[in-house]
């Protein structure tokens, strides 16, 4: 089974810009779970996805949103870009819950903002 | 607003001894305990889980052991080996949210 791939692996942008980040759960997997991950804060958990619906979310600004298509397929999208918007975003995939089984990392995107 | 506490922040252990990393959670609501091993340029991934039915469980040579009482877990590493250097993360987790400690980075000494 292929494992939870993200697109793109890096990527630059600037202050004010948008960006989208696109995550593919392994299949058969319905709960897909966003993380940023930096230096100074760790790993934070954003929002976790269920039957294209917002299950959970974290302390994070309006500014990070995401959905989840009908396939699983989910994208995370950060407007109004930020300097401390640099990080690592991880995506994540279960079968049914992000927060109380098994979950799987796909590698990341590296978003630097300039 | 972190509720779960890990340490050391950093781990070296000579080959074949033993690594043990602590972490301490605040919430009682959580119910599910995992530790993520990140190796550079990958994401995390599990390395065993507990729920606090159980006081201790054991995979390989990696083992948990959770004490519900004063909120804290531990994961010991046993026989570590050079393969084992990574940034393991414990967390902490109910229906809603999950919470990460900040991460210890093991090396372990041919």
């Amino acid at each position: 089974k292929a494992g939870v791939t993200q697109t793109p692996r890096y990527l630059i942008k600037t202050r004010g810009q948008q960006v989208t980040l696109s995550c593919s759960p392994i299949s058969g997997h319905r709960s897909v779970s966003w993380y940023q991950q930096t230096p100074g804060q760790g790993l934070q958990f954003l929002f976790e996805y269920f039957s294209e619906t917002q299950r959970n979310k974290g302390n994070f600004p309006g500014r990070f949103s995401g959905r989840q298509f009908s396939n699983s397929r989910s994208e995370m999208n950060v407007s109004t870009l930020e300097l401390g918007d640099s990080a690592l975003y991880l995506c994540a995939s279960s079968l049914e819950s992000s927060f109380q089984e098994t979950q799987y990392f796909g590698p990341g995107t590296r978003l630097l903002v300039l | 607003q972190q509720q779960v506490k890990q340490s050391p922040q950093s781990l070296i252990v000579q080959k074949g001894g033993i690594s043990i990393i602590n972490c301490a959670y605040e919430n009682t609501a959580f119910d599910y305990f995992p530790w993520y091993q990140q190796f550079p340029g990958k994401g995390p991934a599990l390395l065993i889980a507990i729920r606090p039915d159980v006081s201790e469980k054991k995979e390989g040579r990696f083992t948990i052991s959770f004490n519900k009482s004063a909120k804290q877990f531990s994961l010991h590493i046993m026989d570590s080996q050079p393969g084992d250097s990574a940034t393991y993360f414990c967390a902490a987790s109910d229906n809603n949210d999950m919470r990460f400690g900040a991460g210890t980075r093991l090396t372990v000494k041919p």
